[in-house]
């Protein structure tokens, strides 16, 4: 069964850093596009960037450059997304999603979301 | 970076109704980079619609996707309570990017 599992939910303090795993099931990660999305409280989805886990090629929007890194281990099918300098609007959901395929730029496989809290 | 605009905010209707979400991007784009995506509560996205008008993968066909050029329309039909839910138009240029959203409320 295609499936994401990402980790558990975390609490930070502004400043800090965060890093949310997303674990791959039923397929290969190199062989897929890998990207995260946000979503605020009541607000609506972010794109954040994504990861070709063949290469290790990155892109990120550009709102988060310098503060987020996304990365992966294919050896335990799994990829990351670390947002350091927290701020307290970094408040969200963080979910890792699949594309379809090389060249496509949209999802068909979502994981369940980790929620981020930045709280003092 | 091309900025979608989603009406209305929501929509409130009752089961058997029809549903028209409107998107429309600040510049025109092409068919094949709009995509509509399902939220349910406390749920991740799910694809419904890409390339415009292609149902995903176990979306029936009482929705639907159309349009060109800077408007695009999703339409379901035969609303039932399970398709309460935000949806969400998306497009890949330069950036990915987002519509802010349709809540459906089925009353």
């Amino acid at each position: 069964q295609v499936q994401l599992v990402q980790s558990g939910a975390e609490v930070r303090k502004p400043g800090a850093s965060v890093k949310v795993s997303c674990k791959a099931s039923g397929f290969s990660l190199s062989s897929y596009y890998m990207h995260w999305v946000r979503q605020a409280p009541g607000q609506g989805l972010e794109w954040m960037g994504w990861i070709n886990p063949n290469s290790g090629d990155t892109n990120y929007v550009q709102k988060f450059q310098g503060r987020v890194s996304i990365t992966r281990d294919t050896s335990i099918n799994k990829v990351y997304m670390e947002l350091t300098r927290l701020k307290f609007d970094d408040t969200a959901v963080y979910y890792c999603a699949r594309d379809p395929g090389p060249g496509y730029d949209f999802f068909v496989v979502w994981g369940p979301g980790t929620l981020v809290t930045v709280s003092s | 970076e091309i900025v979608l605009t989603q009406s209305p905010g929501t929509l409130s209707l009752t089961p058997g109704d029809s549903a028209a979400l409107s998107c429309r991007a600040s510049q025109s784009i092409t068919n094949k980079s709009l995509r509509w995506y399902q939220q349910k509560f406390g749920q991740a996205p799910r694809l419904l619609i890409y390339g415009t008008s292609i149902r995903a993968t176990g979306v029936p066909d009482r929705v639907s996707g159309s349009g060109s050029g800077t408007d695009f329309t999703l339409i379901i039909n035969r609303l039932a309570p399970e398709d309460s839910a935000v949806y969400y138009c998306q497009h890949f240029g330069s950036s990915l990017t987002f519509g802010g959203g349709t809540k459906v409320e089925i009353k």
